[in-house]
């Protein structure tokens, strides 16, 4: 168990609506990293929180927003969904905004987009 | 722009057998390498890291030296067990490029006994 808690475990969906996916990282860490895996792109890094700001972005759509809240917890939103958004949505956590720390990774939530 | 690339898989070994998965990279500046392992249905996890060049990083009998000058990282492990199926994955991460992660495709190993 990395600490990492992520919900849902499993969403399913239709085209066209928007789903919040929720990350609590792990005690005492800051940065939050939200990350998309397809069996066709792989691992794909989306953005990065740090202690509630936005400190990196990666290959993001639009389409798809997230923020850190106070309590350090945060969310991704993803809306207008699409057949191609099916996937496992993992959220990571580490205690500093560098990169040179370990990522703690929650178990993810799939997403079916129908 | 910074990437990885990871040797194909799958791969299917013997238990007792050697193993390497080839990763090389393409960074500015020098960035930290990692191989993260992934369980069936289970998230990413840290399997070793070096942050510096000639570092070997090691952990459960793997290990993988920063090499700078052929950009390569491979994973490599005297002699895998069954419970050492997974899909292992190579990534770097650099200040230079605003501390993203760039992990590689994965490769599948499967263990036979």
């Amino acid at each position: 168990d990395s600490g990492v808690t992520q919900t849902p475990k499993h969403l399913i969906t239709a085209t066209g609506q928007r789903v919040t996916l929720r990350c609590s990282p792990r005690s005492g860490d800051l940065s939050v990293y939200w990350y998309q895996q397809s069996l066709d792109q792989g691992l794909q890094f989306l953005i990065q929180y740090y202690n509630g700001e936005e400190r990196a972005k990666g290959n993001i759509l639009e389409r798809f927003s997230a923020q850190q809240f106070p309590d350090l917890h945060s969310e991704l939103n993803l809306s207008s969904l699409e057949l191609g958004d099916s996937a496992l949505y993992f959220c990571a956590s580490t205690p500093g905004a560098t990169s040179s720390y370990e990522q703690y990774f929650g178990p993810g939530t799939r997403l079916t987009v129908t | 722009g910074d990437s990885v690339t990871q040797m194909e898989g799958p791969v299917t070994l013997s238990e007792e057998a050697f193993l390497t998965i080839n990763c090389t990279y393409t960074a500015t500046g020098y960035p930290s390498l990692f191989w993260y392992v992934q369980y069936p249905g289970e998230g990413l996890q840290l399997l070793l890291k070096a942050t510096k060049a000639d570092d070997k990083g090691s952990n459960k009998g793997f290990e993988a030296t920063y090499r700078k000058e052929t950009t390569s990282f491979h994973l490599e492990k005297g002699s895998v067990q069954v419970s050492d199926s997974a899909v292992y994955f190579c990534a770097l991460s650099s200040s230079n490029t605003g501390n993203q992660f760039y992990f590689g495709t994965g490769t599948s190993l499967t263990v036979i006994p």
